[in-house]
């Protein structure tokens, strides 16, 4: 049974960091390119950052381009989003995705997300 | 805001059809066959439904199909089920910065 389970999410202040993390199961861990994707409140769903299954390829959306930093580990299965100058508008549920790497386009299967609150 | 266009709320009776409708620009939806449409029920992860505008994953009903005309998606559900009750999505490569961008999901309800 595939499962991808977001962790690290909370209320942090602006300026401060945090560090996601997404365990996976269930699936090819290697095989797959790993997202971030985040919806704000009452907001539509944004990309956030890609990393491929070798880790040679990342791109991250502009928003957040030099501030968050995306990384997996394959021995452990884990996908992780460094999250640095955080500001209020980076709030949003965080979700980590997977991607088979033949088709990067299309988030195969879905963690439930961890909320992350950046407020004074 | 998000980059595609969805109907925030479609409905329909148990076992009517029902299509979303996910629009874009030649940029997106138009200019490439890299659409996929997602199910989430509430407090869920999300589940892929379609893929590459019409494909369906393995496990997934023959009751959902995709198409494309131009720069608009669809999503078809046939013989609409009370479990079929949820928020759906689309998603689609795009050639700009963003990469991949998303429709605002649209409630659909079953009367």
């Amino acid at each position: 049974q595939v499962q991808l389970l977001e962790s690290g999410g909370g209320v942090v202040q602006p300026g401060r960091s945090l560090r996601l993390s997404c365990a996976a199961s269930g699936f090819t861990f290697t095989s797959y390119a790993m997202h971030w994707v985040r919806q704000a409140p009452g907001k539509g769903l944004e990309w956030v950052a890609v990393i491929s299954d070798g880790e040679t390829y990342k791109n991250y959306a502009a928003s957040v381009k030099g501030r968050f930093t995306i990384s997996r580990d394959s021995s452990k299965n884990t996908l992780s989003l460094q999250m640095n100058s955080l500001r209020p508008d980076d709030t949003a549920v965080y979700y980590c995705a997977a991607a088979h790497d033949s088709r990067w386009h299309t988030f195969d299967y879905w963690g439930q997300g961890t909320l992350v609150t950046v407020s004074s | 805001q998000s980059a595609l266009t969805q109907p925030a709320s479609v409905s329909g009776s148990p076992g009517q059809s029902i299509t979303i409708s996910c629009t874009g620009t030649s940029s997106d939806v138009g200019g490439y066959n890299f659409v996929s449409w997602y199910q989430q029920h509430p407090g869920k992860a999300p589940k892929l439904m379609i893929y590459d505008v019409t494909n369906r994953p393995s496990g997934v009903s023959d009751r959902f199909s995709g198409s494309k005309s131009g720069n608009t998606a669809s999503l078809t559900i046939s013989g609409l089920q009370a479990e079929d009750e949820a928020d759906y999505f689309c998603s689609s490569y795009t050639s700009s910065s963003a990469l991949y961008v998303f429709g605002p999901g649209t409630q659909v309800t079953v009367l």
